[in-house]
């Protein structure tokens, strides 16, 4: 089993859609949680961390769920701009290297 | 500007070069790492420093030999190459190495990548 499970999509939504992405992990002593987001040909950039009581930052919202090991980034009313992959990363545990999904692929079209 | 900067941005070199790739973070990090990205595979970590001791090495060929000679910078020096090695190669850091005590997230900050194509 993976240590970090992504659907790779892509997903295919019109702009204003709301669109939801899961990603589950396989170490249930993980200990933070993160979405990078990555742009095509460019780096992996930190879009938010995921805390257990789930946050939100403007039209993104992620939660985390420890008891199924998975965690989800919902985002709202879709922009173009928000076209690229989205990276789930784990941190196991101490003294541990984070561990990447391979990412899902997003594409918002007019 | 980003916190991390990697030069140079793209490097094409013939499996008999020597070349190498350089990093530096100006974000007063104690932990700087080598990834490698490949088409549709995940990040694959390669090397770790903390502290400018390496602590992670994952089963990397010896024709990628890392050097850190401050906590400020990173290089990757690259030999006998294989075509299988082109890849995006991303340089990141975080403030420490791991998930320690009362940081919460530790979250790590990527350099914009070398393109590496071995020909």
């Amino acid at each position: 089993r993976k240590e970090v499970e992504q659907d790779p999509g892509p997903f295919n939504v019109p702009e204003g859609a709301t669109v939801a992405f899961n990603c589950t992990y396989s170490n249930s002593a993980s200990q933070s949680f993160f979405w990078y987001r990555q742009d095509c040909r460019k780096e992996p950039k930190l879009l938010m961390s995921v805390y257990s009581s789930g946050n939100e930052d403007g039209r993104f919202t992620a939660q985390l769920n420890r008891a199924s090991q998975y965690i989800s980034l919902l985002i709202r009313d879709s922009k173009l701009s928000d076209s690229a992959t989205y990276l789930c990363v784990v941190n196991p545990s101490p003294g541990y290297a984070l561990n990447f999904g391979k990412g899902t692929s997003l594409l918002v079209t007019p | 500007e980003t916190g991390v900067t990697q030069t140079p941005r793209h490097l094409v070199m013939g499996m008999t070069n020597k070349k190498s790739l350089k990093c530096e973070q100006h974000l007063g990090h104690n932990a700087m790492y080598w990834y490698k990205q490949s088409a549709k595979k995940p990040l694959e970590l390669m090397f770790v420093y903390s502290l400018e001791e390496r602590v992670e090495n994952n089963s990397v060929p010896s024709r990628f030999s890392p050097e850190c000679p401050n906590s400020s910078h990173l290089f990757l020096h690259l030999h006998t190459l294989q075509p299988e090695d082109s890849a995006l190669y991303l340089c990141a850091s975080s403030q420490v190495w791991g998930s320690a005590p009362g940081v919460t997230g530790n979250t790590i900050y990527f350099g914009e990548g070398s393109w590496l194509t071995v020909v």
